[in-house]
Parts: structure tokens; sequence; C-alpha cells
């Protein structure tokens, strides 16, 4: 498997902007979680999902964010209108639910750095 | 989740022992210990877990004390490589129980 896959890994945009980030999880897996970046704040959860629907979202900073499972290989995190503060590293992770220990850990992706300007 | 405390920062000579310290004083029964590190401009990475054996894999050992309320991750053999952030997490097993991370600690191997 290719890992958990990102996209874009870059992303500049104007205040003002819509901006969506993409992910594709390890196939099989049936939880994925969304992650940003900060220097300031570190690695925050944002939002995780189970076989596609959302569980926890209390980490989704305001109501500019949203996001989607539409099925078990993709989610995207949209962020509408974006804003400079929201400039970080934003993490997509999947992992098996259960099974044995050593199958369920996260796997974490390459990350998308956004910067809005 | 238990909170854990780390160093905020390490270093290391390449090729000697990195010991990496994390205290969870607050740890419950069923909770695990794990480690993930972070490679600068890359996701983290998981890289062992325990219970209250000490735990050996190709990329680290994990001691744990007997009262469970600290433990220590080690590279035996720590390479330029392995300069990271280091994160100690307690958790309950399953990839369903989210991971939350704190600051982690920074470790530099020199040469």
């Amino acid at each position: 498997d290719a890992g958990v896959i990102q996209s874009p890994r870059h992303e500049v945009t104007e205040m003002g902007q819509e901006v969506t980030l993409r992910c594709k999880p390890i196939s099989g897996h049936d939880y994925l979680f969304w992650y940003r970046q900060t220097m300031m704040r570190g690695l925050e959860l944002l939002i995780y999902f189970n076989n596609n629907v959302p569980i926890d979202d209390s980490g989704m900073p305001e109501d500019r964010f949203s996001a989607k499972m539409p099925n078990a290989s993709f989610s995207t995190l949209k962020i509408q209108p974006s804003e400079p503060r929201d400039s970080a590293v934003y993490f997509c992770a999947s992992s098996l639910g259960t099974g044995q220990l050593s199958n369920t850990e996260a796997f974490f992706g390459q990350g998308t750095r956004l910067t809005v300007v | 989740d238990a909170k854990t405390t780390q160093p905020t920062s390490m270093d290391c000579a390449e090729g000697r022992a990195a010991n990496l310290p994390c205290n969870h004083s607050t740890i419950s029964g069923n909770e695990y210990v794990y480690w993930y590190r972070q490679i600068h401009s890359q996701g983290p990475q998981y890289i062992i877990h325990g219970l209250k054996n000490n735990e050996t894999n190709e990329m680290a050992s994990l001691i744990i004390t007997e009262d469970r309320k600290s433990s220590t991750l080690i590279l035996p053999h720590a390479t330029l490589r392995d300069t990271a952030v280091y994160y100690c997490i307690v958790r309950v097993p399953g990839g369903y129980n989210k991971l939350i991370f704190g600051a982690g600690t920074r470790l530099a191997v020199h040469p």
C-alpha cells in the first residue's frame, strides 16, 4: 500500500478564498483523522471519522472549517473563507479500529502545507 | 488520556544510545505507553508501544518502570536520521482511540 496520500503537498492562497485539502486513507482502515500543526499550538486533532461518519469534530476551530468523507477511500477538509491564521501543516491519518494491537496504529500522510496570504 | 511530561530537548552523539524519558504518573491500568516521532517536514511515525513489560523492536526499546509512572525510549545507536521530535502518549489501545500529542522532545543527534 502507498500509505496515506494527501494532496496537494503545498497550497498558497489568498485570504478569503476557499481551500480544499484531500486525503486518501490506507485501504481497509476504518478510522480517519485530520490534524493541524503550527509552531504555536503543535499538533491538534481537528476531527475524526469512523466508517465515513464524523465521530468527534470538537477540534474544528470554527464554522469556516468543514470536513467530509463521502466514501471509505476519500476525505476532504475545506476552509471557506480562508484567513492568514489558518496557515499551518494539515495532516491526515488513518487506522484500523480493532484488531491486533500492532495493526491498530495510526499512519500519517506527508501533510499539506497551507499558506494563506 | 493521561498527560505526559517530557523534556523539551535533548542532544545525543551519533552512534551513542539516546535515552528519552517520559513521566506519566496518572496513567490508568488499561492505558498503554506509545511513542511516535516526527522527522522534519514529515508526518508522525509510530515507533513502539507497551503496557508494563519492556518492549523492543527494530527501531527502539521501551523500558517502563514497575509502577508504570514513567518510561524511557531507547535508540541504541542513534544516527543523524534519528533527529526528530519524539512524542510519548498514553492511551487505551485501538485505532478508534484518538491520538493526542503533547509538545514532545526535540532530539538532536550530532556527529
